[in-house]
């Protein structure tokens, strides 16, 4: 059982902006999403979190519809160095332990010359 | 301040040799946990620690054993290491055991066995 689902990889051109889309149709009322980055050979860091409807900062901006069965990462005018993988983090409340959090398998942005 | 160190970056094990992978943070945090990342299965939680002197099953727990040696150390037992084993491990870290809690991740070790 998938807990997110996310595209398995995309690619953008420079400039663009980017928008990455994902589904976590089991999230828990009192659980908020959390994107990570990670660069080859580098563990994740986290970009950016929200609860509902949007939240930006200098990096990215999270946009929650209201229920937040999905959530969108948008990168304004992407660069080469966004390269990278972005996953993305909720809870699962129907995982047998309890409160577990699972991360999504990522989503393989590629930014194009 | 450091953040999240894993010794050691890189280990090479035959079949059945065990080895500890050693993690440590000096946040402060309380909550300490270890991922594996095989390509296409993402991040996986093996064990996690949500605070000192407690640790539970992640999601795949089979073959490894954890100890929380105190806040700041967190380590990972292969006790008899197999090929399905080889993978990148993450050590991670945050403030508390909440999915809204920032993690912060170690370097990674890269496990190869053989």
């Amino acid at each position: 059982l998938a807990k997110t689902t996310q595209p398995i990889s995309m690619d953008s051109y420079e400039g663009q902006e980017v928008n990455i889309t994902c589904s976590h149709n089991n999230i828990a009322t009192n659980d908020y999403i959390t994107w990570y980055q990670q660069f080859p050979s580098q563990g994740p860091r986290f970009i950016i979190q929200g609860y509902k409807t949007k939240v930006t900062n200098e990096v990215a901006s999270l946009f929650i519809p209201a229920d937040r069965k999905s959530s969108t990462l948008s990168l304004p005018r992407v660069s080469l160095s966004d390269t990278a993988v972005y996953y993305c983090l909720v809870g699962d409340r129907t995982g047998a332990v309890g409160n577990q959090f699972y991360f999504g398998t990522g989503t393989s942005l590629t930014v194009i010359p | 301040n450091a953040g999240v160190t894993q010794t050691p970056k890189f280990q090479v094990l035959k079949t059945g040799q065990s080895m500890t992978l050693q993690c440590a943070q000096d946040m402060n945090h309380n909550s300490m946990y270890w991922y594996r990342q095989d390509p296409g299965m993402g991040l996986r939680l093996i064990y996690y620690s949500a605070s000192e002197g407690t640790t539970d099953k992640g999601e795949v727990p089979n073959g490894y054993n954890v100890s929380r040696l105190n806040k700041r150390e967190f380590s990972l037992r292969l006790e008899s290491a197999a090929p399905s084993q080889t993978s990148v491990y993450f050590c991670a870290s945050s403030e508390a055991y909440r999915a809204q809690e920032t993690q912060y991740f170690g370097p990674g070790t890269r496990l190869l066995v053989l």
